[in-house]
């Protein structure tokens, strides 16, 4: 079954504008949550990651914000843009462990 | 470019065929994992590969095997190909092989079943 649960599994946002995707886990092992950005044609790439030691991080325009009470954590990419548009998997794992378990997956459109 | 490449970009075979997908790891890392991604199952993590040894297994059907060879290059067989096994598949590689490295993923190979 899935580990971590993501949504929505598409979005449209208007250049400018915020987009957001979350991601629920249950786990409560689970330390280390990175997020991997997907462009078409491409193999996914790391964008950021959060360890749960921090409620939020930032690195330019793109947020992770971690609630540990409610096992989620959400990706905020703030004024998007057209070249943000790609497919965003959010993936958690536990310390000492090999494997990370992957979201469904978002596909974002940032529309100009 | 992540430095991880695969190869072939494309396959297309018939139900009932083996193929073999080739994967190079960037310099220096040790570690490689194979994904299967489809589009209603997402990324499906199927195996990993430290150092020549098998280190982690997931989703991984009986039918689908791999080995990392000394040189580190892992290969991943597919045999008894169904219609459903058409997907792209990644190679990751990572330095150590802990699940808080940053894994980089090659281009992918694209797989047709016909």
């Amino acid at each position: 079954q899935q580990q971590v649960k993501q949504s929505p599994q598409s979005l449209i946002v208007q250049k400018g504008g915020i987009s957001i995707i979350n991601c629920a886990y249950e786990n409560t092992a689970f330390d280390y949550f990175p997020w991997y950005q997907q462009f078409p044609g491409k193999g996914p790439a790391l964008l950021i990651a959060i360890r749960p030691d921090v409620s939020e991080k930032k690195e330019g325009r793109f947020t992770i914000s971690f609630n540990k009470s409610a096992k989620q954590f959400s990706l905020h990419i703030m004024d998007s843009q057209p070249g943000d548009s790609a497919t965003y998997f959010c993936a958690a794992s536990r310390f000492n462990d090999y494997k990370l378990s992957f979201g469904a997956g978002t596909t974002v459109t940032v529309r100009a | 470019d992540s430095g991880v490449t695969q190869t072939p970009k494309h396959l297309i075979t018939a139900t009932g065929q083996r193929v073999t997908l080739r994967c190079s790891p960037r310099s220096g890392d040790l570690s490689v994992y194979w994904y299967q991604q489809s589009l209603d199952q997402g990324l499906q993590f199927l195996i990993q590969y430290y150092n020549g040894e098998e280190r982690a297994k997931g989703n991984i059907l009986e039918r689908f095997s791999a080995q990392q060879f000394p040189d580190l290059h892992s290969e991943l067989n597919l045999s008894s190909l169904e219609l459903g096994d058409s997907a792209l598949y990644f190679c990751a590689s990572s330095v150590d092989g802990w699940s808080t490295d940053t894994q980089y993923f090659g281009p992918g190979t694209r797989l047709t079943v016909l």
